[in-house]
């Protein structure tokens, strides 16, 4: 049973096009992040939705839109795609935000921007 | 600015000998630091997690060290095998999850 899935698995877009990435986790989880994680490894969180509302927004340029139709759903939508965008993209999930040092994180989506 | 660092960025060690990954923070705030283990092309793992009222915890061949006065803490794996090969993060709970900047472990069969 996946815990959490993200779709699609691999993004290949040109500059200046707008996608979106999915996310779901199966774990009646309450809280949801993404993460963006560069070419050196280095994880940082984006955003963080508690119960569908929006907790943490860090400092991530306005082209970048989380949605959380419901607590088992956190979108991420990129508006006019730039090169530096290109990473991999984690969604992840904790039971609540009081317990966010055990997450669970997806499989990733691979975002290029060529 | 990071809040936890991570070092070394890399180690290789043989079958059979011991790991050590070492952290450092700042923020006497934070109230849990978790390990996660990632495996190429995959997503982070909770590997073990400490509170900073404990010195030590042990799970398996997996011991966090814990010392609040010097704000440090480590990873040792113990009889390291192949199937340890992996990048290894340090994390601090706060409002976040803050995370170290990782390190690759390379197990020498």
């Amino acid at each position: 049973d996946t815990a959490v899935s993200q779709t699609p698995k691999y993004l290949v877009t040109q500059m200046g096009n707008d996608k979106s990435i999915k996310c779901e986790q199966n774990l009646g989880h309450d809280t949801m992040y993404w993460y963006k994680q560069d070419s050196k490894k280095f994880l940082k969180i984006m955003f963080s939705y508690n119960n569908k509302e929006l907790i943490i927004n860090e400092t991530v340029p306005n082209r970048f839109s989380p949605k959380s139709p419901d607590k088992a759903h956190l979108n991420l939508h990129i508006n006019s795609l730039e090169l530096g965008d290109s990473a991999v993209y984690f969604c992840a999930s904790s039971q609540d935000f009081a317990s966010q040092y055990e997450q669970y994180f997806g499989p990733g989506t691979r975002l290029t921007v060529t | 600015q990071q809040q936890v660092k991570q070092s070394p960025q890399s180690l290789i060690v043989q079958k059979g000998g011991i790991s050590i990954i070492n952290c450092a923070y700042e923020n006497t705030a934070f109230d849990y630091f978790p390990w996660y283990q990632q495996f190429p092309g995959k997503g982070p793992a909770l590997l073990i997690a400490i509170r900073p009222d404990v010195s030590e915890k042990k799970e398996g061949r997996f011991t966090i060290s814990f010392n609040k006065s010097a704000k440090q803490f480590s990873l040792h794996i113990m009889d390291s095998q192949p199937g340890d090969s992996a990048t290894y993060f340090c994390a601090a709970s706060g409002y976040k999850l803050s995370f170290g900047a990782g390190t690759t472990v390379t197990v020498r069969a």
